[in-house]
């Protein structure tokens, strides 16, 4: 497709579960974007890589968490023994460049989990 | 560390009416400045931006203006339209650095 896409759209957890999160950015971006939002608020920066290359990981909560794009391409963001508090919005968002300026994000439509 | 600081909504105005919303922000350096907007069921897309002071950018009748002095980026339109119902966020970076920050979003309804 030629957005970013997200699965599932929707993922209901009972608390203690592990969940992935899948993110296909589009073709040939190389930077890849994941936020975090929680209702009401804006997105929050959880990690970024540029093409397999995780650089940044400074916003993930938890090491819980965890964040991989092993050929570039697709990501998967895993929260392992969720907790209520995991319960939120995942974006993924890609763009084309891999350096400043980097330019607009282009945002999938998201993960909605719900953690019971 | 760098925030964004938006007007909290929700913001209900009849179609027509004029549109602010407002935005400041607090970073080091001078960011790319934006706001994106969220229609129901859909995800972020990018409205306009800005990468300098005093720059000003402009899609589907909504303005904004980077303005230094007053580290704000609000966002206007001179006639609102019931399909601008959605949830506006301001958001700064991108420049130099490619983390995003965003305001908390402003939920804009119009009415007919």
């Amino acid at each position: 497709g030629a957005g970013v896409s997200q699965s599932p759209r929707y993922k209901v957890a009972k608390r203690g579960q592990d969940v992935a999160l899948r993110c296909d950015p589009i073709s040939g971006h190389v930077s890849l974007f994941w936020y975090q939002q929680a209702l009401g608020q804006g997105p929050e920066f959880l990690t970024y890589f540029q093409n397999e290359a995780q650089l940044d990981k400074s916003g993930l909560p938890s090491d819980r968490f965890f964040a991989e794009r092993p050929e570039g391409s697709v990501s998967t963001l895993k929260i392992q023994r969720t907790q209520q508090e995991d319960s939120a919005v995942y974006l993924c968002a890609s763009s084309l460049v891999g350096r400043p300026p980097y330019g607009e994000l282009f945002f999938g439509e998201g993960s909605r989990l719900t953690v019971l | 560390g760098n925030s964004v600081t938006q007007m909290e909504g929700p913001v209900t105005l009849s179609e027509e009416a004029f549109l602010t919303i407002n935005c400041t922000y607090t970073a080091t350096g001078y960011p790319s400045l934006f706001w994106y907007v969220q229609y129901p069921g859909e995800g972020l897309q990018l409205l306009l931006k800005a990468t300098k002071a005093d720059d000003k950018g402009s899609n589907k009748g909504f303005e904004a203006t980077y303005r230094k002095e007053t580290t704000s980026f609000h966002l206007e339109k001179g006639s609102v339209q019931v399909s601008d119902s959605a949830v506006y966020f301001c958001s700064s970076g991108g420049d130099s650095s490619y983390k995003l920050i965003f305001g908390s979003g402003t939920r804009l309804l119009v009415r007919p």
